[in-house]
């Protein structure tokens, strides 16, 4: 099956720095990447859907000047969280989504887990 | 989103068959019925999706009601790698921009060795 990656798998920031996380995929092209966020003992939440080549579509409540999207390429989708500060800490999960497929599925990285001190 | 219901958690003994219930009332005719895991501290993963008719793949089945208001994801044989949060979707048809996945509190799955 389809191949997402994230980098790094984890991160520890002092308060205030930011810090951007990678999301590839590997074998497809994916023209829409998402972007969640999971809190402990919480389910997933979604932050934002990114389409290549087009500035990033965020959900309600989700501060697009904070959590800065980038979908330069067809396998390649950054998220940087700026100023960060520790209730920005989290797990963040990126997905791909394989196009041209009926009902085509999400293929989901393996997260990157955000400690800011 | 239509709305879907399982049970916050479920107990299974290892190489016994599961069966996860998930209740969604209001489904509309053209929603498709998603299921992914999601194992301990990594990200969710594909099981299975059905629209009317029961399906079946490597890793899993999928019984849906004949009325579609519920449907149940079913392991075979439980395996203590299955233990994960199970999570029910509704999507609507490709096409309409319905690519999103809105997760809810899924089903924990715990597999007694």
């Amino acid at each position: 099956g389809a191949v997402v990656s994230q980098h790094p798998s984890r991160v520890i920031c002092k308060s205030g720095t930011s810090v951007k996380i990678e999301c590839r995929s590997l074998d497809f092209q994916a023209t829409t990447m998402f972007w969640y966020r999971q809190f402990p003992k919480q389910s997933l939440m979604l932050m934002a859907t990114s389409n290549e080549g087009s500035k990033a579509t965020y959900e309600q409540g989700v501060e697009k000047d904070k959590f800065l999207i980038n979908h330069a390429s067809l396998t390649l989708s950054t998220l940087t969280v700026t100023s960060a500060h520790p209730e920005d800490s989290s797990f963040y999960i990126c997905s791909a989504r394989v196009s041209g497929i009926p009902q085509e599925t999400q293929y989901f990285g393996p997260g990157t887990r955000l400690l800011v001190l | 989103d239509a709305k879907t219901t399982q049970p916050n958690s479920m107990e299974s003994n290892e190489e016994e068959p599961v069966h996860l219930p998930c209740n969604h009332s209001t489904i509309s005719g053209t929603d498709y019925i998603h299921w992914y895991r999601q194992l301990p501290s990594q990200g969710p993963e594909y099981v299975i999706h059905g629209l009317t008719s029961n399906v079946n793949n490597r890793m899993a089945s999928l019984a849906i009601a004949e009325d579609r208001k519920s449907s149940t994801l079913i392991l075979h044989r439980a395996t203590l790698r299955d233990a994960a949060v199970y999570y029910c979707i509704l999507r609507g048809p490709s096409g309409a921009g319905s690519y999103q996945l809105t997760f809810g509190k899924g089903t924990k799955l715990s597999v007694i060795p």
